[in-house]
């Protein structure tokens, strides 16, 4: 049974550019949650996808938007990048939208430079 | 809003020593769950344990155990007889309305067992 599963393990952007990261979520989990984890900081909530929709959105400016598939992977996407948004990024999935069992992946680290 | 807070940011014990890590949580909402994780060097967070406001009941799991106090809005994790294994980075969560909104995090607290 696949844990949930995050691509790439690693990335490293230009200041502007544009960036996507990608999840799957663990079998049987429709709901997929993105959290931006800053060096030497806890996690903050991006945003939340269930149905297709996003449901939850946390303090964070438009540039990142994101999307979920038919078949409940997610992406996340990141524009005009900053050197602030270098962080791991987490996701994380559940069997609806409810943080009582929810899974985390191993996350992708974005370095912005 | 919600706030977590831990307030000891690293903690370094030899093995075998007993260590507690503190957790003061903040919420308006009356059902809401609290969490710690753990999360090794590998970067992904490994889920120790879920409590609902409901139940203060301590909890202990092997050489872990839990202390649930809603009189001071205290969630507190103990590590008996750590073990260098249980080199981490720790996070005290907490989630309202009763589970379904975001998950909100402390800062974390690294803790460095040496031998």
């Amino acid at each position: 049974d696949a844990g949930v599963t995050q691509s790439p393990t690693h990335l490293i952007k230009t200041r502007g550019q544009q960036v996507t990261l990608r999840c799957s979520p663990k079998s049987g989990h429709d709901t997929v949650s993105w959290y931006q984890q800053a060096l030497g900081q806890g996690p903050q909530f991006i945003f939340q996808y269930y149905e297709e929709e996003e449901r939850q959105r946390g303090n964070f400016p438009d540039r990142f938007s994101g999307h979920q598939f038919p078949n409940y992977s997610s992406e996340l996407n990141v524009n005009a990048l900053l050197l602030g948004d270098s962080a791991l990024y987490l996701c994380a999935s559940s069997f609806g939208p409810t943080t009582y069992e929810q899974y985390f992946g191993p996350g992708t680290r974005l370095t912005v430079t | 809003a919600q706030k977590v807070t831990q307030a000891q940011t690293e903690i370094s014990v030899v093995e075998k020593e007993d260590v507690t890590l503190d957790c003061v949580y903040e919420t308006r909402d009356t059902t809401y769950y609290l969490f710690w994780y753990k999360q090794p060097p590998s970067g992904e967070l490994v889920f120790l344990i879920r409590r609902n406001s409901f139940d203060e009941q301590n909890e202990i799991s092997g050489r872990y155990s839990w202390n649930f106090q809603k009189s001071t809005s205290s969630f507190n994790f103990t590590i008996t007889a750590s073990q260098v294994v249980d080199s981490a980075v720790y996070f005290c969560a907490l989630s309202g309305q009763g589970g379904s909104e975001k998950l909100v995090f402390g800062k974390g607290m690294k803790l460095t067992v040496n031998p």
